[in-house]
């Protein structure tokens, strides 16, 4: 199985930061590689898919980059309603897995 | 509007079963792909199972192989997930997810159904 480790755990950040989160995968997956935002409650929500592909209706701050193991999501101007738990997900191999998340909190 | 709804969850017994559904519509449900994750109280995501358009191939996660099955009702815009033998640690909520064509990835997702698992 593809492992999905990411880092940081949690992060806290201020409005207006550029927020930058890690994924890395335990085997290349080439750019299958997706980012969810989950508020609590909530389902999980698309923002990137292809490693750089910004899902419609989700704002441009958001942009994925990265192929092979190492992938990055980045928030550019980091706002109040961007808290809550990203999550990174490979879809070049069964079984589809996911990395542990990333709690993103607003200082 | 796009929308996937859930239905079917519950406490149960280890052991016993149980089957999940979920009603789709404002979209060609036919044209997709169709997934079952789960997410443990607390916890993060894990996909669970996968089907094709039509039916004919069909994923699932190790854990689950041999006790779950995925299948779907293109006549009737539903998805299924019948779940026996269940332990403990099946105990999440369960979306329903469509997956984002020529992706293997999850464009639009339920809100959920409680699975609880316990004596």
């Amino acid at each position: 199985d593809i492992q999905m480790t990411q880092s940081p755990s949690t992060l806290s950040a201020s409005v207006g930061d550029r927020v930058t989160i890690t994924c890395r995968a335990s085997q290349s997956i080439s750019s299958w590689l997706a980012w969810f935002q989950q508020k609590p409650g909530k389902a999980p929500k698309l923002l990137i898919y292809k490693a750089s592909s910004l899902e419609s209706g989700v704002p441009s701050r958001f942009s994925g980059s990265g192929s092979g193991t190492e992938f990055t999501l980045t928030i550019s101007g980091l706002q109040p309603d961007d808290f809550g738990t990203y999550y990174c997900q490979q879809d070049n191999y069964y079984p589809l897995t996911f990395g542990g998340g990333t709690k993103v909190e607003i200082k | 509007e796009v929308q996937l709804v859930e239905s079917g969850g519950g406490l149960v017994q280890p052991g016993g079963s149980l089957r999940l559904s979920c009603a789709a519509s404002g979209f060609n449900f036919r044209s997709y792909r169709m997934s079952w994750v789960r997410q443990a109280p607390g916890k993060g995501l894990q996909w669970v199972a996968n089907i094709r358009q039509d039916g004919s191939d069909k994923y699932y996660v190790d854990s689950v192989k041999g006790r779950f099955t995925i299948s779907r009702d293109n006549a009737k815009n539903s998805l299924y997930l019948q779940m026996n033998n269940l332990r403990a640690e099946d105990t999440a909520v369960y979306f329903c997810v469509r997956v984002l064509l020529d992706t293997t990835t999850f464009d639009m997702w339920g809100q959920g159904t409680m699975v609880t698992i316990s004596s």
